[in-house]
């Protein structure tokens, strides 16, 4: 079955250090959505990507989607106490009807 | 415009009693999905509606839950009869139509099983 992964499973990082995080796919996707989960909270979309190799911003928060269209990437700069959260990858595969979500990165960040 | 609505927010139930969950989309959303997420997990796929047909139920343990959505608009998702692996927390997404518009959640429902 489909598979979508996400490394790493966990990131502590000071604040301000930058962050990153993978997301892989087993199959090709038509498109890939970000969303950010706060503790305790539900998932928020953040992003859509749609075309092989389309890199999206916003603010300190990077997006791409690889040329392939099985992986993508979401990366942070200078983070804050605020960017802290779970983040999942969402991918939407060709003819699929919904979106399988990735096991989650989930990011601390020390004041 | 108001969010995604869904009650409970926690129940506590022990096994193999019955529970329901009741979610309200935002208004003019065709697409009601119901997700299980497990702590540490992703979220998982139970059911997917288009207005009040069924799109995908493919994930959805048929034996123990069931869902509906009678008129197009809200929903209730029932576990009969629940189980200890139950535990988790649902939620409700909907979306305009396709996934290409991405997904508003509601704030979930958080069982616990004992």
């Amino acid at each position: 079955g489909q598979q979508v992964m996400q490394i790493p499973q966990y990131q502590h990082v000071q604040e301000g250090e930058d962050f990153t995080t993978y997301c892989n796919s087993s199959t090709t996707l038509s498109n890939i959505q970000w969303y950010k989960q706060r503790p305790g909270g539900h998932p928020v979309f953040l992003i859509q990507l749609v075309k092989s190799g389309e890199v999206k911003k916003q603010k300190r928060l990077t997006f791409q989607f690889g040329e392939a269209k099985k992986n993508s990437s979401l990366h942070i700069t200078a983070t804050q106490t605020t960017d802290v959260g779970t983040y999942f990858c969402a991918g939407l595969k060709t003819g699929a009807n919904n979106l399988f979500f990735g096991t989650g990165t989930r990011l601390t960040v020390i004041p | 415009e108001a969010g995604v609505a869904q009650s409970p927010r926690y129940k506590i139930i022990e096994k193999r009693q019955s529970v329901a969950f009741w979610c309200n989309p935002i208004s003019g959303h065709a697409t009601l999905y119901w997700y299980q997420q497990i702590l540490g997990q992703g979220p998982k796929l139970l059911i997917q509606f288009q207005n009040n047909g069924v799109v995908d139920d493919s994930q959805l343990p048929k034996d123990r839950f069931s869902a509906e959505r009678l008129k197009g608009v809200d929903s209730t998702l029932k576990i009969q009869p629940a189980k200890l692996e139950d535990s988790a927390v649902y939620l409700c997404a909907s979306s305009l139509g396709s996934p290409l518009y991405g997904y508003t959640f509601g704030s979930g429902t958080r069982l616990t099983v004992v």
